[in-house]
């Protein structure tokens, strides 16, 4: 079955530590994304990427980072520098960059920082 | 950057009637999608529909059908013959064909009641 897979489904996290989440996705899309969801909003852009090697800051990329070096997986590392990590983060793809393409999510991890 | 608006924050239904959802958006792109995606509690993000702003018909899918007035900037979900596991969060997004960046609205909670 293709689809969008996460780990881990729960992340505790001490304050100062980094930690990375996982996406992987065996759809073949070209295009993958990082939202950061918080109680009562919708979804905020964090990174994307339109193709391999190659990725682009949304509007709240600061004390994160990304990197895409395979096609199937866009990480996402939640740096010390993000002042208030403590969210639920959904990874995303699509088939294409251009904006008709709807986008598919993965199951999400929860991340609390302690 | 473009912007969402569901003004309904929780609304109610009783099984097997119809509902809509509200959704306007502000946005200066000449051409652009619109999407509806559904989040039961598990959290996953679920694609219901799009439409794209060329497009004359209004789209449908099963039982979901979307209401765009595009001169008003609207683009309403209608569900139909609501069932107890529409029961989730809704959110309406929409993205620029220049780019797939999608923009959310902060959702709106629907309940169906038995």
């Amino acid at each position: 079955d293709g689809g969008i897979t996460q780990s881990p489904k729960y992340l505790f996290r001490k304050e100062g530590q980094n930690v990375t989440l996982s996406c992987e996705q065996n759809l073949n899309h070209d295009a993958m994304y990082w939202y950061r969801q918080d109680p009562g909003q919708g979804l905020r852009l964090i990174y994307y990427s339109q193709i391999v090697n190659d990725f682009q800051k949304g509007d709240i990329a600061e004390g994160y980072s990304v990197s895409r070096e395979k096609k199937e997986s866009f990480p996402l590392t939640v740096t010390s520098a993000q002042k208030n990590p403590t969210a639920f983060y959904l990874c995303a793809s699509s088939i294409g960059w251009e904006g008709v393409y709807e986008q598919f999510f993965g199951p999400g991890t929860r991340l609390t920082v302690l | 950057a473009q912007k969402i608006t569901q003004t309904q924050p929780g609304m109610f239904v009783q099984e097997k009637e119809a509902v809509t959802l509200d959704c306007t958006y502000d946005t200066s792109d000449p051409s652009y999608g619109l999407f509806w995606y559904k989040q039961p509690s598990s959290g996953e993000m679920i694609f219901l529909i799009y439409q794209g702003s060329y497009d004359q018909q209004n789209a449908t899918e099963g039982r979901y059908s979307l209401n765009f007035q595009k001169a008003r900037k609207s683009a309403n979900l209608v569900i139909s013959a609501s069932q107890l596991g529409d029961s989730a969060m809704y959110f309406c997004a929409t993205s620029s064909n220049t780019g797939n960046q999608f923009y959310f609205g902060t959702g709106t909670s629907l309940t169906v009641i038995p």
